[in-house]
């Protein structure tokens, strides 16, 4: 079974852009978490989304959102680009909500120049 | 709220020597207690976990005993390779934050010839 992919595994913008990064879960997982990692702050929570609802929430300003599509696959989206904002993306997913084993994705790298 | 205290690093080892990684949590309901790892450019591995109290997860060589009188998952290796250089992660979930983990800082080993 193909685990969590991200795209792109890489991405490059300029502060005040917006960015778009993408998540497939293991194939016929449900939920989908996000996570922020930064050398400074570790690996913060972001947003879990199940049923294509987001269910918890981390502690981010509004710039960052998501969303999960029917077939399960998430987006997140940042608007207005901070240089704080560089870091890795990890997307997790989990079989089902409340499932207490969460599979991670390779990442994307995200800097902001 | 949940929190996860990991070992301050980073670790030197020489091969074969024998690897503690030391990690405590805080947590509301029953949480799950769980290692990963990630190698320099990659996602978060799962390594092993363990789900109630007294139960004992390994994989690789990895061990880590879920010890609820002492809140302590701590992660122990016998010998040590070179290939085990890497980031190790202890974290947690729990019933009452369904979709989020909580991670401890990261415990950077090294392990040289």
């Amino acid at each position: 079974k193909a685990g969590v992919t991200q795209t792109p595994r890489y991405l490059i913008k300029t502060r005040g852009q917006q960015v778009t990064l993408s998540c497939s879960p293991i194939s016929g997982h449900r939920s989908v978490s996000w996570y922020q990692q930064t050398p400074g702050q570790g690996l913060q929570f972001l947003f879990e989304y199940f049923s294509e609802t987001q269910r918890n929430k981390g502690n981010f300003p509004g710039r960052f959102s998501g969303r999960q599509f029917s077939n399960s696959r998430s987006e997140m989206n940042v608007s207005t680009l901070e240089l704080g904002d560089s870091a890795l993306y990890l997307c997790a997913s989990s079989l089902v909500r409340g499932e207490d084993t969460q599979y991670f994705g390779p990442g994307t790298r995200l800097t902001v120049l | 709220g949940n929190s996860v205290t990991q070992m301050e690093g980073p670790v030197t080892l020489s091969e074969e020597a024998f690897l503690t990684i030391n990690c405590t949590y805080t947590a509301t309901g029953y949480p799950s207690l769980f290692w990963y790892v990630q190698y320099p450019g990659e996602g978060l591995q799962l390594l092993l976990k363990a789900t109630k109290a007294d139960d004992k997860g390994s994989n690789k060589g990895f061990e880590a005993t879920y010890r609820k009188e002492t809140t302590s998952f701590h992660l122990e290796k016998g010998s040590v390779q070179v290939s085990d250089s890497a980031v190790y992660f202890c974290a947690l979930t729990d019933n009452t934050n369904a979709g989020k983990s909580t991670f401890g800082d990261g415990t950077t080993l090294t392990v040289k010839p």
